[in-house]
């Protein structure tokens, strides 16, 4: 199964500040894309799939480049409970198959 | 809100033991994964189930594991023989039949081989 890759990080910005994260995945014939979000020592959650025309959800925005392979998110306006671990998570077909994770990006938002 | 459900949270194992680790799914779901993550790389699949079958599974899931839904609602994972290297969190995941793919974790479960 081939890889997910993220910048690991940790971005620490300011409350307030614009962050973005990039992430690249090396099977073409990946078909559902998403951002899941990973506190210290917890489970996944779920933040957001993402689409191709590109996909918004209050402060975080969602972008997929299917011929780039590259899938990024964009949070504006960063809250102290932002800080964790984004995870870029792609899985190959559409419908219920497994999943394939990056290594996750650490963001921690600083008072 | 419904959610996945582990038990129990940490489970401590002397290596060769067996261990079962149990999952509660989310009731209308009919998809079942176990995923893994050994303390500080990634989230790895493991298998998954649909249909009481197993309908994929990673090279990670070899003879020493097993899955099982030995009724309604119970998804478990059985390690037969724990070695030092499984220690690590378990996830039990489960998804509604839809061609989102949006699966949903529960809180894991620690495993911990001495």
């Amino acid at each position: 199964r081939k890889e997910v890759e993220q910048d690991p990080g940790p971005f620490n910005v300011p409350e307030g500040a614009t962050v973005a994260f990039n992430c690249t995945y090396s099977n073409s014939a990946s078909q559902s894309f998403f951002w899941y979000r990973q506190d210290c020592r917890k489970e996944p959650k779920l933040l957001m799939s993402v689409y191709s025309s590109g996909n918004e959800d209050g402060r975080f925005t969602a972008q997929l480049n299917r011929a780039s392979q590259y899938i990024s998110l964009l949070i504006r306006d960063s809250k102290l409970s932002d800080s964790a671990t984004y995870l870029c998570v792609v899985s190959l077909y559409s419908g219920n198959t497994p999943l394939v994770f990056g290594k996750g990006t650490r963001l921690s938002v600083i008072a | 809100e419904p959610e996945v459900t582990q038990t129990p949270s940490h489970q401590v194992t002397q290596m060769g033991q067996e261990v079962i680790l149990r999952c509660v799914p989310i009731s209308n779901h009919l998809y079942f994964y176990w995923y893994r993550q050994i303390l500080g790389q990634k989230v790895e699949f493991l298998v998954s189930f649909y249909n009481n079958e197993i309908s994929e599974k990673s090279e990670i899931f070899d003879d020493q594991f097993s899955v099982e839904r030995p009724d309604g609602s119970n998804f478990t994972l059985k390690i037969r023989s724990t070695k030092l290297e499984d220690s690590a969190m378990y996830f039990c995941a489960s998804a509604e039949d839809s061609s989102y793919n949006e699966q949903f974790f529960g809180p894991g479960t620690r495993l911990t081989v001495l």
